[in-house]
C-alpha cells in the first residue's frame, strides 16, 4: 500500500468552479504536510504548507485531519493557470525525508 | 538566483553504459535528495543526504550509487544502465529540517536507457 494516496483524477472544471482535492497516509507517525504543484515536464514546487488548524492562501484552503489521517485541498475560483498535477506529501517523523503521492491532475477549461 | 541546479538536462545511453548526474545547489542547505519519476508511479525517492559525507537510501536504491563530497553537491551515479533506469530525475534540497520545511527541486534530468 502506497504510504500517500491520492486519486489521479482528472479532474475537469470550468474557469471559476470550486474543485477539492483529497489525500490519504497510512504513516501515523508523519509530522508535516504538504501540497506541491508540478505543471506538465517540469520540477514540482511548494504550493502551501498543511498545518492543524487549517490554513488559507487567497483561493487555496488546505485541511489536515490527523485522527482520519486525511489531508484536502480546496480551490476556490479556478483559473486556466491552476492546471496542473497537484501533489500531496508527507514529511516522515525525523524530519529527513518526504514521500510523494502519485499525484492528482486539474483541467481547467474555459 | 540558481537555486537547485541539475547537469545534463537530456541523456541517452546504451545498456551496460555508465554515467553521473550531478546536482548542485546555493542555498547552503543540509539535505539532499535524489528522486526519479515513472508515468502511474509518481515521485520515489532514490537515494538522500543529511548533510556532507552522508548518504542514505530511500524507496529504490538498487543500481545507484551517491556521493556527498561538499555540502552544495550530490552526485547520483548509475554504473550500469538498464532499460528500466529510463526516467526522470529530480534532485531536491531542503534546510536542516523541522516543520514546514520546503524542498527546492532541480528542473529534472530526462534519461533514456537504449
Amino acid at each position: 500500500r502506497k504510504e500517500v494516496e491520492q486519486d489521479p483524477g482528472p479532474f475537469n472544471v470550468p474557469e471559476g468552479a470550486t474543485v477539492a482535492f483529497n489525500c490519504t497516509y497510512s504513516n501515523s507517525a508523519s509530522q508535516s504536510f504538504f501540497w506541491y504543484r508540478q505543471d506538465c515536464r517540469k520540477e514540482p514546487k511548494l504550493l502551501m504548507s498543511v498545518y492543524s488548524s487549517g490554513n488559507e492562501d487567497g483561493r487555496f484552503t488546505a485541511q489536515l485531519n490527523r485522527a482520519s489521517q486525511y489531508i484536502s485541498l480546496l480551490i476556490r475560483d479556478s483559473k486556466l493557470s491552476d492546471s496542473a498535477t497537484y501533489l500531496c506529501v508527507a514529511m516522515n517523523s525525523g524530519y529527513s525525508t518526504l514521500t510523494f503521492g502519485k499525484g492528482t491532475m486539474l483541467l481547467v477549461s474555459p | 538566483n540558481a537555486g537547485v541546479t541539475q547537469t545534463p538536462k537530456f541523456r541517452v545511453l546504451k545498456t551496460g553504459q555508465s554515467m553521473t548526474l550531478l546536482c548542485a545547489q546555493d542555498m547552503n542547505h543540509e539535505y539532499m535528495y535524489w528522486y526519479r519519476q515513472d508515468p502511474g508511479m509518481g515521485l520515489r525517492l532514490i537515494h538522500y543526504s543529511v548533510g556532507e559525507g552522508t548518504t542514505a537510501k530511500g524507496e529504490v536504491p538498487d543500481g545507484y550509487n551517491v556521493s556527498r563530497l561538499k555540502k552544495q553537491n550530490f552526485l547520483l551515479g548509475l554504473e550500469s544502465a538498464a532499460p528500466s533506469q529510463t526516467s526522470v530525475y529530480f534532485c531536491a534540497s531542503s534546510s536542516s529540517g523541522g516543520l514546514g520545511t520546503e524542498a527546492f527541486f532541480g528542473q529534472g534530468t530526462r534519461l533514456t536507457v537504449v
